[in-house]
């Protein structure tokens, strides 16, 4: 079946640093990829998707290119602030049939002044 | 404001009591789910629903019970048979069950002590 593997954190930066979280999945189709975010406390919020090759999906600064040719996902950042402090999830699932995402331990991004 | 709503956002119990957490929903999506959350673990399902009176079992059913008898609500019983309940319970949506985008509550802190 489908499945994402997403990068291990803790990731730690520096305000203003360049930010890569990797995502990387394997489908037997071209399922719609997904970028959550968990502030402290909080419940997740869908920070951006792509539903086909070559989409890019953008949100608050941040990006992914569902690359067809790489099979990935990465969330990038230019720069960074100590707001995006936060967990970053890459989920898998089925696009139909209950549509039971499955959402692994995330990426715990810390950025530091 | 349309969204997910859950209550109580903590919640402390004694060991051996039910307790039940609400979710309601006016987004008029069909699809909901209950999530469980633990420290450094990811989330992990319990039960979802696609339909008004129809739900199943998810990954971790065993010591909770849900109902589902209007579309706009969707609460998760934690029985005493549950053996670890103390956790993070998050609730979410979906406009049909078959996209996955999924929409999130802000969660409910459950304690027992």
């Amino acid at each position: 079946g489908d499945s994402v593997t997403q990068m291990e954190g803790p990731v730690t930066l520096s305000e203003e640093a360049f930010l890569t979280i990797n995502c990387t999945y394997t489908a037997t189709g071209y399922p719609s990829l997904f970028w959550y975010v968990q502030y402290p406390g909080e419940g997740l919020q869908l920070l951006l998707k792509a539903t086909k090759a070559d989409d890019k999906g953008s949100n608050k600064g941040f990006e992914a290119t569902y690359r067809k040719e790489t099979t990935s996902f990465h969330l990038e950042k230019g720069s960074v602030q100590v707001s995006d402090s936060a967990v970053y999830f890459c989920p898998s699932g089925l696009t139909g049939g209950g549509n039971k995402l499955t959402f692994g331990t995330g990426t715990q991004l810390k950025v530091e002044l | 404001d349309g969204g997910i709503t859950q209550s109580p956002k903590y919640l402390f119990r004694k060991e051996g009591q039910n307790v039940t957490l609400s979710c309601e929903q006016n987004l008029n999506h069909d699809a909901m789910y209950w999530y469980r959350q633990d420290p450094g673990q990811g989330l992990r399902l319990i039960y979802y629903s696609q339909i008004v009176n129809d739900f199943q079992k998810g990954d971790i059913a065993e010591g909770y019970s849900v109902s589902r008898e209007k579309k706009e609500s969707f609460p998760l019983t934690v029985t005493s048979a549950q053996k670890n309940p103390t956790a993070f319970y998050l609730c979410a949506s979906n406009p049909s069950g078959y996209t996955g985008e999924l929409f999130f509550g802000e969660g409910s802190r459950l304690t027992v002590l």
